[in-house]
């Protein structure tokens, strides 16, 4: 089976750097995928890491390390707006890696 | 812009009522899937397809049936509506060989 494993709650200031882990055993892997929901919305697709490495995109970054089954997702220059959870997800050996399996989300909080 | 869109926001129904829950997306996606998102738990695949008429169990399948007539369409079926399927519902949908997950708005099931 799967399991991912990340952080209930993190809270942060505006203007800091926040980080998300994730930790995750899968039966086989494919990529580890960042999507981020706000309350009453639906969840958005934020960032998809195959490789070792750090992948940038404007303020957030994701970094997977796959001999460490591990991954982060990195917030900079906070903002009220990035209030919301984060959820990390795994796309894995079964079924080809169509299937997502996700953790149980990260609810971070910015005060000003 | 990807749309999926769910028939319902919010939805109430009695104990061993058939619920209809329907998506539609209009990307021509291959790949549709329905969860179901708890507080603390994130969000857990109950069946998703591949193709038409074609379906794979998730994670948590046990009560609930799908649907999958035409490409754009997939629908969840509760059989007999129990209240522990009181859930949010979202339905996404993938492009084959693409990573991002596109989600609907969900619908909020009470069964009372």
């Amino acid at each position: 089976g799967q399991s991912l494993e990340q952080p209930s709650e993190v809270t942060a200031v505006e203007g800091a750097i926040v980080q998300i882990n994730c930790t995750y055993q899968t039966s086989g892997f494919y990529g580890l995928s960042w999507y981020q929901q706000h309350d009453g919305g639906a969840p958005t697709f934020l960032s998809y890491n195959a490789l070792d490495g750090l992948e940038e995109t404007g303020r957030f970054s994701s970094f997977l390390s796959r001999s460490d089954s591990y991954g982060y997702l990195l917030l900079q220059e906070l903002q009220m707006k990035d209030s919301a959870s984060y959820f990390c997800a795994v796309r894995d050996g079964d079924n080809a890696g169509n299937m997502l399996t996700f953790g149980g989300g990260t609810r971070l909080m910015v005060k000003p | 812009d990807v749309k999926v869109t769910q028939s319902s926001r919010y939805l109430v129904k009695r104990t061993g009522e058939k619920v209809f829950l329907e998506c539609v997306q209009d990307m021509d996606h291959e790949n549709m899937f329905w969860y179901r998102q708890d507080p603390g738990l994130g969000l857990r695949l109950i069946y998703f397809s591949y193709d038409v008429k074609m379906k794979e169990k998730g994670d948590i399948p046990e009560g609930y049936s799908v649907s999958r007539e035409k490409k754009e369409r997939f629908s969840l079926i509760l059989e007999s509506a129990s209240t522990n399927q009181t859930s949010m519902y979202l339905c996404a949908s993938r492009g084959t060989g693409y990573h991002e997950q596109y989600f609907g708005p969900g619908t909020r099931l009470t069964v009372t």
